[in-house]
């Protein structure tokens, strides 16, 4: 598809699973981003990919948090032992980073509910 | 932090009133964007603005870029249901082009 994809696009688990979302960004965006919104909320920063560099992470707020980037394209992001307030909808966004002022192009997110 | 504040927080106006909503930080911006989001949906770039005191016109709506560029606005003129939706206002951070949003303004216009 020509956007961002994201799976799953709702995802219900129990307090203590882990969980792992997955984001397809556009073909030949560099730039990843992993955002959190809360009901109704802005957007919380979570980590950020562009290229080849080490992503910058200081968004993800424990160590239960984690995400990987594989091959420059498909990231994973993957929440271990999840709580209740982990429940929240996850946006994925991608850019082409370098080339002026390129917006983001998000995905239409993946709803957790942790139980 | 990279904080970003937004108002008014929720706002419920009749269709075919003006409105303005404001974002602000307490430092410069290299650029600013704004967004809106619909329920269920990712949010889309609307404008990006540069240059202080720049104005920027997309149909009905109005952003300003403050002349210090530190703050942006946005006005919208004779509101209409479609405008309806969760309007941010994203930084750009100085290096890296990463983007730190702001708290968000919920809009309802009422037929």
């Amino acid at each position: 598809g020509a956007g961002v994809s994201q799976s799953p696009s709702n995802k219900v688990t129990e307090k203590g699973k882990d969980v792992e979302l997955r984001c397809d960004p556009i073909s030949g965006h560099t730039a990843l981003y992993w955002y959190r919104q809360s009901l109704g909320q802005g957007l919380e920063f979570l980590i950020y990919f562009q290229g080849n560099s080490a992503p910058d992470k200081s968004g993800l707020p424990s160590d239960r948090f984690s995400a990987e980037r594989t091959g420059g394209s498909v990231s994973t992001l993957t929440i271990q032992r999840t709580q209740q307030e982990d429940s929240a909808v996850y946006l994925c966004a991608s850019s082409l980073a370098g080339q002026g002022f390129s917006p983001l192009h998000f995905g239409n997110g993946t709803r957790l509910t942790v139980t | 932090t990279q904080l970003l504040e937004q108002s008014p927080q929720f706002l419920s106006i009749q269709e075919g009133e003006n409105l303005t909503v404001y974002c602000n930080s307490s430092s410069v911006f290299s650029s600013l964007q704004w967004y809106r989001q619909e329920p269920g949906e990712g949010p889309v770039l609307l404008v990006t603005v540069v240059t202080g005191g720049e104005v920027k016109k997309l149909k009905r709506l109005t952003f300003q870029f403050g002349d210090a560029r530190k703050d942006s606005s946005l006005h919208i003129t004779a509101a209409q249901p479609g405008d309806t939706g969760l309007y941010l206002c994203a930084r750009e951070y100085y290096t890296g082009n990463q983007f730190y949003f702001g708290t968000g303004t919920s809009l309802t216009v009422i037929p």
